[in-house]
């Protein structure tokens, strides 16, 4: 089964400040998910990187997929507030979808 | 967008008694997947689904979980003699196809075994 870690597993940073979380794979990635969880709630859809190499941006966050190194990296500029939460990878949808093991943010004011 | 809907919010049960979680996935999508997810740990892959029938399960899916699509609509996840440990938020997820496609996750149902 694929298990995908991620690093920090937590992470306090004081509000404006630049963050990267990444996310390893234990197998080749076809495609990686980035999905927001606020504390106790559902899960919040941020990206989908489906190629090596591709980087996408929403608002203050960017993420990347390097497919050769199994990796993906979530960078967060300028954190405020509301990007507290856990943010979770996931492996291409097959049969099984897996999330990674979760980094959670606090974002000091 | 469309959306996954989950009911009830929030589900409190004595051990023993058994449980339907109810989920209705978006109309025109084909995949169906349940997760829970212990209060402070991982989520995790319980079961997903296809053409009606179970496509693969995890190792916590034992004889105590069973799923179902009654109907057109609704994806349902039984647990037949709840114990203390399945205390756990349960998420619900549908996609349209297989590859690389948005997976669209419910709100959640928060069981609470007493």
């Amino acid at each position: 089964s694929q298990e995908l870690e991620q690093s920090p597993q937590s992470l306090i940073v004081q509000e404006g400040k630049n963050l990267t979380i990444n996310c390893t794979s234990s197998k080749t990635l076809y495609g990686l998910y980035w999905y927001k969880q606020k504390y106790g709630e559902g899960l919040i859809f941020l990206m989908m990187l489906q190629k090596g190499g591709e980087e996408k941006s929403h608002e203050k966050i960017t993420a990347k997929l390097d497919e050769k190194k199994q990796q993906s990296s979530l960078h967060i500029t300028a954190s405020q507030p509301s990007h507290a939460g856990i943010y979770l990878c996931g492996a291409d949808p097959g049969n099984q979808f897996y999330f990674g093991t979760g980094t959670s943010l606090t974002v000091i004011p | 967008e469309p959306e996954v809907t989950q009911t009830p919010s929030h589900q409190v049960t004595q051990m023993g008694q058994e449980v339907i979680l109810r989920c209705v996935p978006i109309s025109n999508h084909l995949y169906f997947y349940w997760y829970r997810q212990i209060l402070g740990q991982k989520v995790e892959f319980l079961v997903s689904f296809y053409n009606n029938e179970i496509s693969e399960k995890s190792e916590i899916f034992d004889d105590q979980f069973s799923v179902e699509r009654p109907d057109g609509s609704n994806f349902t996840l039984k647990i037949r003699s709840t114990k203390l440990e399945d205390s756990a938020m349960y998420f619900c997820a549908s996609i349209r196809g297989v590859l690389r496609e948005k997976l669209f996750f419910g709100s959640g149902t928060q069981l609470s075994v007493l």
